[in-house]
């Protein structure tokens, strides 16, 4: 597509339950990144995919967090057993192979967990 | 490990006035940086970027930012800001594979 899309744009989920985000990345672009941006704070890097390699988990903040991409196109990220501290935009955004012209971000998704 | 610091928080300049938002970096390497900005309600949106060669990067909507490897630093400047420019802006590095932001800086126009 012509940029990254993300859906759904807003959720409200009551604590304890799973919610699944989506992200559809540009064509061709192989780099896939999640980002989350809690209120009036900075981005906090979550999770790389990079073609076929090993996604680089290292910024899961817990094991309720995971994420899954299908080759070079769709990712999804899941969040299980939601907590409050949850609560904030998750930014997707993808890039030719190593970032190195910058990443398109889409407009995130904002969890809200009650 | 690579880090970004934008030390203010808040930035208030008056319309037409000229801009200037810092940004510090840490890296081993000869970096490749990004300034970001973010609209209300709106994704992030590239502004400039530099990875080697002229140390002063222009960019869109009027902005530019300059390179200094004794500082360690990338300011954002712009000559004359506009009401429009209100936004959050987020100066980044790249490190091994992903890039890593700052805290951003929140600017206010005044009118």
């Amino acid at each position: 597509g012509a940029g990254v899309s993300q859906s759904p744009s807003n959720k409200v989920t009551e604590k304890g339950k799973d919610v699944e985000l989506r992200c559809d990345p540009i064509s061709g672009h192989t780099a896939l990144y999640w980002y989350r941006q809690r209120l009036g704070q900075g981005l906090e890097f979550l999770i790389y995919f990079q073609g076929n390699s090993a996604p680089d988990k290292s910024g899961l903040p817990s094991d309720r967090f995971s994420a899954e991409r299908t080759g070079e196109s769709v990712s999804t990220l899941t969040i299980q057993r939601t907590q409050q501290e949850d609560s904030a935009v998750y930014l997707c955004a993808s890039s030719t192979p190593g970032g190195f012209w910058g990443y398109t971000f889409g407009s995130g998704t904002r969890l809200t967990v009650v | 490990a690579q880090s970004v610091t934008q030390p203010d928080i808040h930035i208030t300049v008056s319309e037409g006035a000229s801009l200037e938002l810092r940004c510090n970096y840490s890296y081993g390497a000869t970096p490749y940086l990004f300034w970001y900005v973010q609209s209300p309600g709106q994704g992030l949106q590239l502004l400039l970027k530099y990875f080697s060669g002229d140390t002063l990067v222009q960019g869109i909507k009027g902005f530019e930012a300059e390179f200094k490897r004794s500082q360690s630093s990338f300011n954002l400047r712009k000559p004359s800001v506009h009401w429009s420019d209100a936004a959050e802006y987020f100066c980044a590095v790249e490190g091994r594979d992903k890039i890593i932001f700052g805290k951003g800086t929140r600017l206010h126009i005044l009118p």
